[in-house]
């Protein structure tokens, strides 16, 4: 099957740079997805990755690896809003467009 | 244009009860998928549906079934219910399910407790 793996949690500054790290097995990869989900509310989409490299969309970036089955999401200038869980997850099921997520990143910013 | 949105909120039932949660997907969504999320995990996918049909299912029990409706909309029901069926309930409608890449969007969830 299909895992996909990410740190538990992570703590940073306000103001600082963070990156979250996904790492998932390549078999029936179909691009990589990152979400980020406050406490008690849905997952948001954030970004979308499914060629290599990085994409940058204001303070948040992901940088997709195929062939390595790495992905990161960068997130600059921290605010404390941006605490939440951050979801990295794959469509692998072969065109079924079916999710498959990992457990979450739960990131703390403090002050 | 309305988001995704769920019905009820929140919901207590007790170990084998029978339970219906409703989900309206986004305007000109036509593909529905449900995803149970226990505390401290991420979503896993139940089922999807597309033009009113199952399409793809995760590894959950027969007692795990769900409708679409023609307006797109969808329920999940779940019978016998155990107390590990207690979580958050989301639905994510997309746009087509021809493209796999299209991105999915989340209803604000459905809290089940079962006691």
């Amino acid at each position: 099957g299909q895992n996909i793996d990410q740190p538990t949690e992570m703590t940073a500054t306000e103001g600082a740079i963070v990156q979250i790290n996904c790492t998932y097995q390549t078999s029936g990869f179909n691009g990589l997805f990152w979400y980020q989900q406050h406490a008690g509310e849905a997952p948001t989409f954030l970004s979308y990755n499914v060629l290599d490299g990085l994409e940058e969309k204001g303070r948040f970036s992901s940088f997709l690896s195929r062939s390595k089955g790495y992905s990161y999401l960068l997130l600059k200038e921290l605010q404390m809003k941006d605490s939440a869980s951050y979801l990295c997850a794959g469509p692998f099921s072969g065109g079924y467009n079916k999710l498959i997520f990992g457990a979450g990143t739960r990131l703390a910013v403090h002050p | 244009e309305t988001g995704v949105t769920q019905s009820p909120t929140h919901l207590i039932k007790t170990r084998g009860q029978q339970v219906t949660l409703r989900c309206s997907s986004q305007s000109g969504h036509n593909t529905v998928s449900w995803y149970q999320q226990a505390l401290g995990q991420g979503p896993q996918f139940i089922f999807q549906y597309y033009r009113e049909e199952e399409n793809g299912r995760g590894n959950f029990p027969p007692r795990f079934s769900g409708l679409q409706f023609p307006n797109y909309s969808s329920e999940l029901n779940v019978n016998a219910l155990e107390l590990d069926d207690s979580a958050l309930y989301l639905c994510a409608s997309s746009l087509e399910l021809s493209r796999s890449t299209d991105t999915q969007y989340f209803g604000p969830g459905t809290r089940l407790t079962v006691l």
